[in-house]
């Protein structure tokens, strides 16, 4: 079956500081794949998406991934967080031959001031 | 304004006593979904619709039932919920059912707690 792997369950991490947020999948055949966040006590809206063409794929506020076919990864990185920026992050994963997205089990990024 | 809407938003329940989760979509979407959320495993998938009158099992599906009558609406039925259906509860919708029109818009969510 396939899979998605966050391999942080927590980030935290100071203010300003540039992050990393990780996420791994288990096959490399066609792959559609979403970065979503989730503020405290809210549904989860779309960071950003890979369909295809360039690997760097560029989000909302200042959020960039970047899609590494032979590593099967989608890491996600913000060169400088905020505080706002605390939330839970999930990676989703759709297949070409599958009619259901994946998600991780997501990443709780803290930003300590 | 394009929107998943889930009603009620808090629910508290009894063990036993049958409940219904609605969700409605005014995108024309063709793809509607139920997940539930539980700290530590992310979320799951209960049940999904491809269109009208066609529904999936999910990932999760025991003590579920949805119905598609329409298109616009996905309602989540709990015949009769137990403690471990706590959860947290999300509908979503998107585009089409493959591709790169998979994106999903979710609702707000659903908090239910049985007790």
């Amino acid at each position: 079956a396939q899979s998605v792997t966050q391999l942080d369950s927590q980030v935290p991490v100071f203010e300003e500081a540039p992050v990393e947020l990780r996420c791994n999948y288990s096959s490399s055949v066609s792959v559609y794949l979403f970065w979503y966040v989730q503020y405290p006590n809210q549904g989860l809206q779309l960071l950003l998406k890979y369909l295809s063409g360039s690997t760097l794929v560029k989000g909302i506020n200042g959020f960039e991934a970047e899609f590494n076919k032979s590593q099967t990864s989608f890491h996600l990185r913000k060169p400088s967080v905020h505080i706002s920026d605390t939330a839970e992050y999930f990676c989703a994963v759709g297949w070409a031959e599958s009619y259901q997205l994946t998600f991780g089990k997501g990443t709780k990024l803290s930003v300590i001031p | 304004e394009a929107q998943v809407t889930q009603n009620p938003r808090y629910l508290i329940t009894v063990t036993g006593k049958k409940l219904t989760v609605t969700c409605s979509q005014n995108m024309n979407h063709e793809y509607m979904s139920w997940y539930r959320q539980d700290p530590g495993l992310g979320l799951r998938q209960i049940y999904y619709s491809m269109n009208v009158e066609v529904t999936d099992k999910g990932d999760v599906p025991e003590g579920y039932k949805v119905s598609r009558k329409e298109k616009r609406n996905f309602p989540l039925i709990l015949e009769s919920p137990s403690p471990n259906q706590t959860s947290l509860y999300f509908c979503a919708s998107s585009l089409a059912v493959t591709g790169p029109n998979t994106e999903a818009f979710f609702g707000q969510g659903t908090r239910l707690t049985v007790v």
